[in-house]
Protein backbone atom coordinates (compact mmCIF):
# COMPACT_ATOMS: atom_id res chain seq x y z
CA UNK A 1 0.00 0.00 0.00
CA UNK A 2 0.87 3.47 -0.09
CA UNK A 3 1.97 5.63 2.32
CA UNK A 4 2.02 9.53 2.34
CA UNK A 5 4.99 11.41 3.95
CA UNK A 6 4.40 14.79 5.72
CA UNK A 7 6.94 17.00 8.13
CA UNK A 8 5.38 17.01 11.37
CA UNK A 9 5.47 20.82 12.36
CA UNK A 10 6.38 23.48 10.44
CA UNK A 11 6.36 26.80 11.33
CA UNK A 12 5.99 30.17 10.06
CA UNK A 13 5.94 34.42 10.25
CA UNK A 14 2.98 35.96 10.38
CA UNK A 15 2.34 36.87 7.16
CA UNK A 16 4.86 35.38 5.05
CA UNK A 17 4.60 32.24 2.70
CA UNK A 18 4.70 28.91 3.86
CA UNK A 19 4.76 25.70 2.26
CA UNK A 20 3.73 22.39 3.38
CA UNK A 21 4.58 19.22 1.08
CA UNK A 22 3.23 15.40 0.92
CA UNK A 23 5.57 12.33 -0.50
CA UNK A 24 4.29 9.69 -1.86
CA UNK A 25 4.63 7.07 -5.04
CA UNK A 26 0.93 7.20 -5.58
CA UNK A 27 1.10 11.17 -6.43
CA UNK A 28 3.10 10.44 -9.66
CA UNK A 29 -0.48 9.28 -10.21
CA UNK A 30 -3.11 11.08 -8.61
CA UNK A 31 -3.36 14.69 -7.15
CA UNK A 32 -3.65 15.13 -3.10
CA UNK A 33 -6.23 17.41 -1.57
CA UNK A 34 -5.46 19.09 1.60
CA UNK A 35 -7.48 19.69 4.74
CA UNK A 36 -7.08 21.80 7.38
CA UNK A 37 -8.38 21.17 11.01
CA UNK A 38 -8.16 22.65 13.80
CA UNK A 39 -8.75 21.61 17.68
CA UNK A 40 -11.50 20.40 18.08
CA UNK A 41 -13.49 20.25 14.46
CA UNK A 42 -13.87 18.26 11.71
CA UNK A 43 -11.26 18.65 8.69
CA UNK A 44 -11.95 21.40 6.10
CA UNK A 45 -11.31 21.16 2.57
CA UNK A 46 -8.67 23.36 1.24
CA UNK A 47 -7.26 22.43 -1.71
CA UNK A 48 -8.35 19.70 -4.83
CA UNK A 49 -7.54 18.76 -7.88
CA UNK A 50 -4.47 20.07 -9.96
CA UNK A 51 -5.38 23.87 -7.71
CA UNK A 52 -8.46 24.41 -6.75
CA UNK A 53 -10.13 25.79 -3.62
CA UNK A 54 -13.87 25.25 -2.48
CA UNK A 55 -15.63 28.35 -2.41
CA UNK A 56 -15.09 29.87 0.91
CA UNK A 57 -11.54 29.47 1.19
CA UNK A 58 -9.32 32.25 1.12
CA UNK A 59 -7.01 32.46 -2.39
CA UNK A 60 -4.13 32.33 -0.16
CA UNK A 61 -4.14 29.01 0.01
CA UNK A 62 -2.61 27.28 -2.94
CA UNK A 63 -1.31 23.52 -4.38
CA UNK A 64 1.16 22.48 -6.64
CA UNK A 65 2.41 18.97 -7.71
CA UNK A 66 5.58 17.30 -8.89
CA UNK A 67 7.00 14.01 -9.19
CA UNK A 68 5.85 12.44 -6.47
CA UNK A 69 5.48 15.51 -4.10
CA UNK A 70 2.56 17.37 -3.60
CA UNK A 71 2.42 21.01 -1.77
CA UNK A 72 0.08 23.06 -0.19
CA UNK A 73 1.13 27.17 -0.14
CA UNK A 74 -0.32 29.67 2.09
CA UNK A 75 1.05 33.33 0.96
CA UNK A 76 0.86 35.64 3.43
CA UNK A 77 0.15 32.91 6.18
CA UNK A 78 -2.83 34.67 8.83
CA UNK A 79 -2.95 33.99 12.61
CA UNK A 80 -6.26 31.83 11.68
CA UNK A 81 -4.20 29.31 9.54
CA UNK A 82 -2.43 27.82 12.33
CA UNK A 83 -4.02 24.09 12.20
CA UNK A 84 -2.89 20.67 11.16
CA UNK A 85 -2.91 19.90 7.49
CA UNK A 86 -3.26 16.80 5.63
CA UNK A 87 -2.97 15.23 2.08
CA UNK A 88 -4.47 13.01 1.23
CA UNK A 89 -4.88 10.72 -2.04
CA UNK A 90 -5.26 6.86 -3.12
CA UNK A 91 -3.17 3.80 -3.37
CA UNK A 92 -1.20 3.57 -6.54
CA UNK A 93 -3.29 0.50 -7.55
CA UNK A 94 -6.31 1.53 -9.44
CA UNK A 95 -9.81 3.76 -9.54
CA UNK A 96 -11.16 2.17 -6.78
CA UNK A 97 -7.82 1.80 -4.86
CA UNK A 98 -7.97 2.54 -1.11
CA UNK A 99 -7.52 6.54 0.36
CA UNK A 100 -4.72 7.03 2.66
CA UNK A 101 -3.79 10.26 4.28
CA UNK A 102 -0.39 12.09 4.98
CA UNK A 103 0.63 11.87 8.76
CA UNK A 104 -0.53 15.44 9.10
CA UNK A 105 1.56 18.73 9.51
CA UNK A 106 0.90 21.57 12.49
CA UNK A 107 1.56 24.71 10.94
CA UNK A 108 2.67 27.17 13.31
CA UNK A 109 2.02 30.96 12.16
CA UNK A 110 4.65 33.26 15.09
CA UNK B 1 -26.88 22.35 1.77
CA UNK B 2 -25.83 18.71 2.69
CA UNK B 3 -25.09 17.37 6.21
CA UNK B 4 -23.45 14.82 7.78
CA UNK B 5 -24.50 13.60 11.37
CA UNK B 6 -22.58 10.23 13.08
CA UNK B 7 -24.62 8.75 15.91
CA UNK B 8 -23.83 5.28 18.19
CA UNK B 9 -22.46 4.63 21.20
CA UNK B 10 -19.56 6.65 22.97
CA UNK B 11 -18.68 3.42 24.60
CA UNK B 12 -17.80 0.10 23.53
CA UNK B 13 -16.17 -2.75 25.77
CA UNK B 14 -12.93 -4.71 24.39
CA UNK B 15 -14.00 -7.72 22.30
CA UNK B 16 -17.30 -6.30 20.95
CA UNK B 17 -18.51 -4.44 17.84
CA UNK B 18 -18.29 -0.93 17.41
CA UNK B 19 -21.83 0.14 15.29
CA UNK B 20 -22.06 3.58 13.98
CA UNK B 21 -24.58 5.36 11.55
CA UNK B 22 -24.06 9.00 9.75
CA UNK B 23 -27.42 9.95 8.79
CA UNK B 24 -27.17 12.18 5.31
CA UNK B 25 -29.63 15.14 5.27
CA UNK B 26 -30.03 18.04 2.25
CA UNK B 27 -29.44 15.14 -0.71
CA UNK B 28 -29.87 11.85 -1.52
CA UNK B 29 -27.41 9.18 -0.44
CA UNK B 30 -27.89 7.60 -3.78
CA UNK B 31 -26.70 10.46 -5.81
CA UNK B 32 -24.36 9.47 -8.72
CA UNK B 33 -20.52 9.74 -8.41
CA UNK B 34 -19.93 9.67 -4.86
CA UNK B 35 -17.92 7.54 -2.28
CA UNK B 36 -19.54 7.68 1.45
CA UNK B 37 -17.07 7.14 3.83
CA UNK B 38 -15.48 6.14 7.09
CA UNK B 39 -12.01 8.01 8.57
CA UNK B 40 -11.09 7.95 12.17
CA UNK B 41 -8.71 9.90 14.28
CA UNK B 42 -7.31 8.42 17.34
CA UNK B 43 -6.56 11.15 20.35
CA UNK B 44 -3.47 13.19 19.68
CA UNK B 45 -3.01 11.41 16.48
CA UNK B 46 -3.69 11.66 12.21
CA UNK B 47 -6.43 10.96 10.12
CA UNK B 48 -6.77 7.38 8.55
CA UNK B 49 -9.38 6.23 6.29
CA UNK B 50 -11.55 3.23 7.11
CA UNK B 51 -13.47 2.83 4.59
CA UNK B 52 -16.14 3.69 1.63
CA UNK B 53 -19.42 2.80 -0.38
CA UNK B 54 -19.59 4.03 -3.60
CA UNK B 55 -23.01 4.74 -5.19
CA UNK B 56 -24.03 1.81 -6.94
CA UNK B 57 -23.41 -0.43 -3.77
CA UNK B 58 -19.63 -1.41 -4.14
CA UNK B 59 -17.29 -1.26 -1.07
CA UNK B 60 -13.58 -0.09 -0.16
CA UNK B 61 -11.87 -0.10 2.84
CA UNK B 62 -8.38 0.01 4.60
CA UNK B 63 -6.17 -3.09 3.96
CA UNK B 64 -5.38 -2.98 7.87
CA UNK B 65 -9.12 -3.13 8.86
CA UNK B 66 -10.22 -4.83 5.96
CA UNK B 67 -10.85 -8.02 8.15
CA UNK B 68 -12.94 -6.50 10.91
CA UNK B 69 -14.69 -3.48 9.12
CA UNK B 70 -18.56 -3.36 7.29
CA UNK B 71 -20.16 -0.43 5.62
CA UNK B 72 -23.40 -0.58 4.50
CA UNK B 73 -26.51 1.44 3.19
CA UNK B 74 -29.63 1.83 4.05
CA UNK B 75 -31.27 3.86 1.25
CA UNK B 76 -34.71 3.96 2.52
CA UNK B 77 -33.36 6.15 5.43
CA UNK B 78 -30.57 7.49 4.12
CA UNK B 79 -28.37 6.56 6.34
CA UNK B 80 -24.91 4.59 6.14
CA UNK B 81 -23.21 2.47 8.51
CA UNK B 82 -19.80 1.29 10.26
CA UNK B 83 -19.15 -2.09 12.04
CA UNK B 84 -15.84 -2.47 13.33
CA UNK B 85 -15.70 -6.31 15.29
CA UNK B 86 -13.23 -7.33 17.89
CA UNK B 87 -12.34 -3.84 18.93
CA UNK B 88 -9.52 -2.71 21.08
CA UNK B 89 -8.23 0.25 22.82
CA UNK B 90 -6.35 1.00 19.62
CA UNK B 91 -9.76 1.86 18.17
CA UNK B 92 -10.33 4.20 20.59
CA UNK B 93 -11.34 7.45 18.08
CA UNK B 94 -13.15 10.37 16.60
CA UNK B 95 -14.78 8.60 14.49
CA UNK B 96 -15.97 10.92 11.13
CA UNK B 97 -18.52 10.17 7.92
CA UNK B 98 -17.79 12.25 4.95
CA UNK B 99 -18.79 11.90 1.61
CA UNK B 100 -15.97 12.29 -1.90
CA UNK B 101 -17.14 13.55 -5.18
CA UNK B 102 -14.00 13.77 -7.78
CA UNK B 103 -12.98 17.00 -5.19
CA UNK B 104 -11.70 15.32 -2.32
CA UNK B 105 -13.58 15.14 1.42
CA UNK B 106 -16.15 17.95 0.80
CA UNK B 107 -18.59 17.40 3.06
CA UNK B 108 -17.75 15.65 6.98
CA UNK B 109 -20.02 15.16 9.89
CA UNK B 110 -19.36 16.98 13.52
CA UNK B 111 -17.57 13.21 14.33
CA UNK B 112 -18.43 11.29 17.30
CA UNK B 113 -15.76 10.07 20.47
CA UNK B 114 -16.03 6.19 20.63
CA UNK B 115 -14.22 4.47 23.40
CA UNK B 116 -13.25 0.76 24.29
CA UNK B 117 -12.96 0.23 27.88
CA UNK B 118 -14.30 -2.32 30.01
Amino acid sequence: SSELTQDPAVSVALGQTVRITCQGDSLRSYYASWYQQKPGQAPVLVIYGKNNRPSGIPDRFSGSSSGNTASLTITGAQAEDEADYYCNSRDSSGNHSPWVFGGGTKLTVL
Amino acid sequence: QLQLQESGPGLVKPSETLSLTCTVSGGSISSSSYYWGWIRQPPGKGLEWIGSIYYSGSTYYNPSLKSRVTISVDTSKNQFSLKLSSVTAADTAVYYCARRGSSGWRVWGQGTTVTVSS
